[in-house]
C-alpha cells in the first residue's frame, strides 16, 4: 500500500484566500484524523471521522475550518478565509481501529502571507 | 481529557550510548494506549513503539524499549546503542477512554553526537 497520501505537500497563499487540503487514507482504514502542528501549540487533533462520519470536531479552531469525507478514500480540510495564524503543517492520519496505531501522511506545509 | 508532558525539550547522547526520554501523562480512563512517535527532519511521523495500558510487560522493539509505570503515570523511552539515524523529534502520545484521537506531548529533540 502507498500509505496515507496528502496533497499538496506545500501551499503558499494570500490572506483571505480559500485553502483546500486533501487526504487519501490507507485502504480499509475506518478512522481518519486531521492534525495541525505548530511551534507554539505542538500537535493537536482537529477532527476525526469513523466510516466517513465526523465524530469529534471539537478541535476545529473556528468556523473558518471545515472538513468533509465524502467517501472512504477521500477527505478534505478547508480553510475559508485563511489567515496568517493558520500557517502550520497539517497532517492526515488513518487507523484500522480506535485507540490503535495511526499511520500519518507526509503532511502539508501551509503558509498564509 | 488527557494530557501528556515531556519535560525534556532537548537531549544529547553520544553515538552507541543509551539515552532515556521522559514522558508523563494524566488520564482518568482505565483503558488507554501509549505511543512514542519519531519525527525526523523529513517531518514524517513514524511509530516507534506502542504500549497497551492493561499489559504489565514493557514493550520492546529492537533497540527501543519503554519503562511503563502505570501507578506513576510514567512512560519513558530508552534507546540503546544510539545511531545517527535516531536523531529526530520524539513525541509521546496517548489515546483511549473514548478519545480515539492522539494527545501529544510537546516533543523532545534528540541529538546524536558522532
Amino acid at each position: 500500500d502507498a500509505g496515507v497520501i496528502q496533497s499538496p505537500r506545500h501551499e503558499v497563499t494570500e490572506m483571505g484566500q480559500e485553502v483546500t487540503l486533501r487526504c487519501k487514507p490507507i485502504s480499509g482504514h475506518d478512522y481518519l484524523f486531521w492534525y495541525r502542528q505548530t511551534m507554539m501549540r505542538g500537535l493537536e487533533l482537529l477532527i476525526y471521522f469513523n466510516n466517513n462520519v465526523p465524530i469529534d470536531d471539537s478541535g476545529m479552531p473556528e468556523d473558518r475550518f471545515s472538513a468533509k469525507m465524502p467517501n472512504a478514500s477521500f477527505s478534505t480540510l478547508k480553510i475559508q478565509p485563511s489567515e496568517p495564524r493558520d500557517s502550520a503543517v497539517y497532517f492526515c492520519a488513518s487507523s484500522p481501529q480506535p485507540y490503535n496505531e495511526q499511520f500519518f501522511g507526509p503532511g502539508t506545509r501551509l503558509t498564509v502571507l | 481529557a488527557q494530557t501528556v508532558t515531556q519535560s525534556q525539550p532537548e537531549m544529547s547522547v553520544q553515538e552507541a550510548e543509551t539515552v532515556t526520554l521522559s514522558c508523563t501523562y494524566d488520564t482518568s480512563e482505565s483503558d488507554y494506549y501509549l505511543f512514542w512517535y519519531k519525527q525526523p527532519p523529513s517531518r514524517q511521523m513514524i511509530l516507534v513503539i506502542r504500549q497497551e495500558a492493561y499489559k504489565q510487560q514493557n514493550a520492546t522493539e529492537n533497540r527501543f524499549s519503554v519503562n511503563f509505570q502505570k501507578a506513576a503515570k510514567s512512560f519513558s523511552l530508552k534507546i540503546s546503542d544510539s545511531q545517527l539515524g535516531d536523531a529526530a523529534m520524539y513525541f509521546c502520545a496517548s489515546s483511549g477512554g473514548g478519545a480515539d484521537g492522539l494527545t501529544f506531548g510537546k516533543g523532545t529533540h534528540l541529538i546524536i553526537q558522532p
